[in-house]
């Protein structure tokens, strides 16, 4: 296991598509964090699991967005009708107690 | 609520020279954790260094040491020996006891020049 797996890396999608990107966190980590960083910003919190429970929501997350972590293992998040607002890379990461590994994201791109 | 101000929005430094990345933060939590983070244009966020408020000693790990100053909430990232590979954009952060997430500032873009 060598860190935290995000795929696919890359998207394209047209207005109004749904996407799913997944997650596999580092096998003992048992918190998957999800952030969605814009062009210029810092990432931003958008949800997050400790096994299969999501814990926190970020008022971020519209209910176009779900997320969900079956068996607490790789997570997967949805964003259904997509709109150009939701371009953005999407990092996936994994945490012990103090330590955050995160993931290379999935880079979106809604036209 | 937690706030984390990274001032300088890019820096650019000649090779070999030690570089200085500014990082203030706001809690009212007395436990918190501030983290710095290493953004290539690959994309991955690297850990680089944390320092915890009760941490008697700045934090230090290989060329990266984190300069802490509790009474002013800074979190300066001092880079010593700055090689081309270290250009990048490089990130703050912060969490408190109350919180999961981790809170980011808008980061700086650092150039080393050769």
């Amino acid at each position: 296991d060598t860190g935290v797996s995000q795929d696919p890396r890359h998207k394209i999608t047209k207005r109004g598509q749904n996407v799913t990107f997944r997650c596999d966190p580092i096998s003992e980590h048992n918190r998957l964090y999800w952030y969605r960083q814009t062009l210029g910003q810092g990432p931003e919190f958008l949800t997050y699991f400790q096994n299969e429970a999501q814990l926190e929501k970020s008022r971020l997350l519209s209910d176009r967005f779900s997320a969900e972590r079956p068996k607490g293992s790789f997570s997967t998040l949805e964003i259904q009708r997509t709109e150009q607002g939701d371009s953005a890379m999407y990092l996936c990461a994994s945490s012990e107690p103090i330590g955050y590994t995160f993931g290379s994201g999935t880079r979106l791109t809604v036209v | 609520a937690q706030k984390i101000t990274q001032t300088q929005p890019g820096m650019f430094v000649q090779e070999k020279e030690a570089v200085t990345l500014d990082c203030t933060y706001d809690t009212s939590d007395p436990s918190y954790g501030l983290f710095w983070y290493k953004q290539p244009s690959s994309g991955e966020m690297i850990f680089l260094i944390y320092q915890g408020s009760y941490d008697q000693q700045n934090a230090t790990e290989g060329r990266y040491s984190l300069n802490f100053q509790k009474a002013r909430k800074s979190a300066n990232l001092v880079i010593s020996a700055s090689q081309l590979g270290d250009s990048a954009m490089y990130f703050c952060a912060m969490r408190d006891s109350k919180n999961e997430k981790l809170t980011f500032g808008t980061g700086t873009r650092l150039t080393i020049i050769p």
